[in-house]
Parts: C-alpha cells; sequence; structure tokens
C-alpha cells in the first residue's frame, strides 16, 4: 500500500498562474483533506470532504478550490497563485464512520515568486 | 475557531531521559478527540498517541504516554527513555465532537535529543 501520495512534491509558480495538486489514497477511507503549514505554524485545514460527492471550507479556504474526483482522489487547485500562498501544502486521509485518526502524504512544497 | 496552544517553541532532553511537551486547548465542547503527531525532517506527519475526550484513562503507547487534564482543558505528551530517533517537530492537535473533520493544531515543540 502506498498510503497518501501527492504529486509534485516541488513547484514554483508565477503569480497570477494556476495549478492543481493531486492527492489520492489507497487506503478506502472516506474523508480526505488538504491542509497547509507555514513556517512557525502548524498545519491550517483549507477544505476538507467527509465523503465523495461532497466537500466543506475549513479554516482558511479563501483562493483555493477542491474537488473530490471519486473516492480515492481529492485535488487542491489555485486559480491565481498569490505570494501569500507560499506553502508545504499535506494532503490527508482518514477512515470516518467514528475513526478519525488522520494519515498524511508526503507534502508539496510551493512557491509564489 | 478553537485554539490549540504548545507555549514551548523548543525542548531539549538527553537520551534515555524524560521529557514532558505540554498543549492547552480551548473548547466549549464536551466530545472531542485529542492527539499528538510526530513531523521529523522527511517532513512526513506520523500520529503518536490519541485520546478521546470521553475516556479518563490516560492513553500510552509504548515510550509515549499523555496526561489529559480536561477540566483544565490540558494534554502534555510524556516520552520516556528518549532516543535520537524522537527528535521532531511535535504537534498537539484537536478534533471537534460536532465535527470530527475539522483539525486544529497548535503550533509545535522542536525537541532535540542530545546524545
Amino acid at each position: 500500500n502506498a498510503g497518501v501520495t501527492q504529486t509534485p512534491k516541488f513547484q514554483v509558480l508565477k503569480t497570477g498562474q494556476s495549478m492543481t495538486l493531486q492527492c489520492a489514497q489507497d487506503m478506502n477511507h472516506n474523508s480526505m483533506y488538504w491542509y497547509r503549514q507555514d513556517p512557525g505554524m502548524g498545519l491550517r485545514l483549507i477544505y476538507y470532504s467527509a465523503s465523495e460527492g461532497t466537500t466543506d471550507k475549513g479554516e482558511v479556504p479563501n483562493g483555493y478550490n477542491v474537488s473530490r474526483l471519486n473516492k480515492r482522489e481529492f485535488s487542491l487547485r489555485l486559480e491565481s497563485a498569490a505570494p501569500s500562498q507560499t506553502s508545504v501544502y499535506f494532503c490527508a486521509s482518514s477512515p470516518g464512520q467514528g475513526n478519525y485518526e488522520q494519515y498524511f502524504g508526503p507534502g508539496t512544497r510551493l512557491t509564489v515568486t | 475557531a478553537q485554539t490549540v496552544t504548545q507555549s514551548q517553541p523548543e525542548m531539549s532532553v538527553q537520551e534515555a531521559e524524560t521529557v514532558t511537551l505540554s498543549c492547552t486547548y480551548d473548547t466549549s465542547e464536551s466530545d472531542y478527540y485529542l492527539f499528538w503527531y510526530k513531523q521529523p525532517p522527511s517532513r512526513q506527519m506520523i500520529l503518536v498517541i490519541r485520546q478521546e475526550a470521553y475516556k479518563q484513562q490516560n492513553a500510552t503507547e509504548n515510550r509515549f504516554s499523555v496526561n489529559f487534564q480536561k477540566a483544565a482543558k490540558s494534554f502534555s505528551l510524556k516520552i520516556s527513555d528518549s532516543q535520537l530517533g524522537d527528535a521532531a517537530m511535535y504537534f498537539c492537535a484537536y478534533s471537534e465532537g460536532y465535527n470530527f473533520n475539522k483539525f486544529y493544531f497548535g503550533s509545535g515543540t522542536k525537541l532535540n535529543v542530545k546524545p
């Protein structure tokens, strides 16, 4: 089992460019999440998907969109990147239905210049 | 929004000694989960231990144990017999009772282990 995978591992964007971060899990988990981690801070929830077909805002959703493509995949899109979105992005998944332990991917380091 | 506070940005411990990392949280809920995650230099987030608020017994996982004080809203992590591999950032996290999908993380404590 690969667990939670994320692509790409690193990305540099110019201000105003768009991109999509991809996340997939092979654990048949119901819930998936996107976080960002800024220097000196803990992870902050951007969006989550409690089940296939649903998405909800987390703590810091502005500037992002998400798609739960199917049970395995949950993507995060930056439509017009800004320097404030420079961060490390983590995807996570959890079984749900009473078990909310989260399993994390390796992260994507995004720099917006 | 809920807040999770880790007041120790950095701590050091001698190999084989015991260290305690502090965490406090703010909530009006009675049902919630608390977690400690470890983040080594590889950046991978690894679950160390979890505690359900309705359980009075403190959780234990091998060398890792917690001191959960619900009334004080305190959730500290004790690492016994510290090993070099324990060196990492440690994050305390809280998950809401009415929506367990919403996690809130503290700012982290960097643990150094001296040989």
